[in-house]
């Protein structure tokens, strides 16, 4: 049992350039999520899924793409990069439970643009 | 502007000190959760309170949520040096979605 496997781990990336992260979870989770953390900003949700085939935008959507085809994984695009995407990016899968929505987080992918 | 505001930003303690980590709001949350952070990893969730007022412990961590389910506050007693990391709040208002604060950066010295 894996949980919440991100690739790749480390990108750097050319401006204008593009690149998807993939996420894979295998707990059989309805929601998965794309955030990017940056320092002293916490996690912001970027695009969120609520089921296969299913999307919608979180709160910094712009510039990034997502698709959800099979349940068990969440696709991050970056169309065209810039050096403001740089960050630190993280997949999260949940399920709704008595306690709410706990999320289950993946390693992180480290993206830099130049 | 963050949600969930997060104080202090940074705490530095001596090994066997106890701390207090503390996240406010002005909003209402259904339930509030804390996760933990190591460099280089994802965060992990602790734990999950839901009722306002509730209190729970997890070994040397107690965990509190407001009577008005606006903030929650995590104290460590006799902190170690593994307690050492960026802890997260988050909480969430009864969609799909959680809103985290900033963080605080916890360093336990030995």
């Amino acid at each position: 049992n894996a949980g919440v496997t991100q690739t790749p781990k480390f990108r750097v990336l050319k401006t204008g350039q593009s690149m998807t992260l993939l996420c894979a979870q295998d707990m059989n989770h309805e929601y998965m999520y794309w955030y990017r953390q940056d320092p002293g900003m916490g996690l912001r949700l970027i695009h969120y899924s609520v089921g296969e085939g299913t999307t919608a935008k979180g709160e910094v959507p712009d510039g990034y793409n997502v698709s959800r085809l099979k349940k068990q994984n969440f696709l991050l695009g970056l169309e065209s990069a810039a050096p403001s995407q740089t960050s630190v990016y993280f997949c999260a899968s949940s399920s709704w439970t008595s306690n709410g929505n706990e999320q289950f987080f993946g390693p992180g992918t480290r993206l830099t643009v130049l | 502007t963050q949600l969930l505001e997060q104080s202090p930003q940074f705490l530095s303690i001596q090994e066997g000190e106890n701390l207090t980590v503390y996240c406010n709001s002005s909003s209402v949350f259904s339930s509030l959760q804390w996760y933990r952070q190591e460099p280089g990893e994802g965060p992990v969730l602790l734990v999950t309170v839901v009722t306002g007022g509730e209190v729970k412990k997890l070994k040397r961590l107690t965990f509190q949520f407001g009577d008005a389910r606006k903030d929650s506050s995590l104290h460590i007693t006799a902190a170690q040096p593994g307690d050492t990391g960026l802890y997260l709040c988050a909480g969430a208002r009864g969609d799909y979605k959680l809103s985290f604060g900033a963080g605080t950066t916890v360093t336990v010295r030995a």
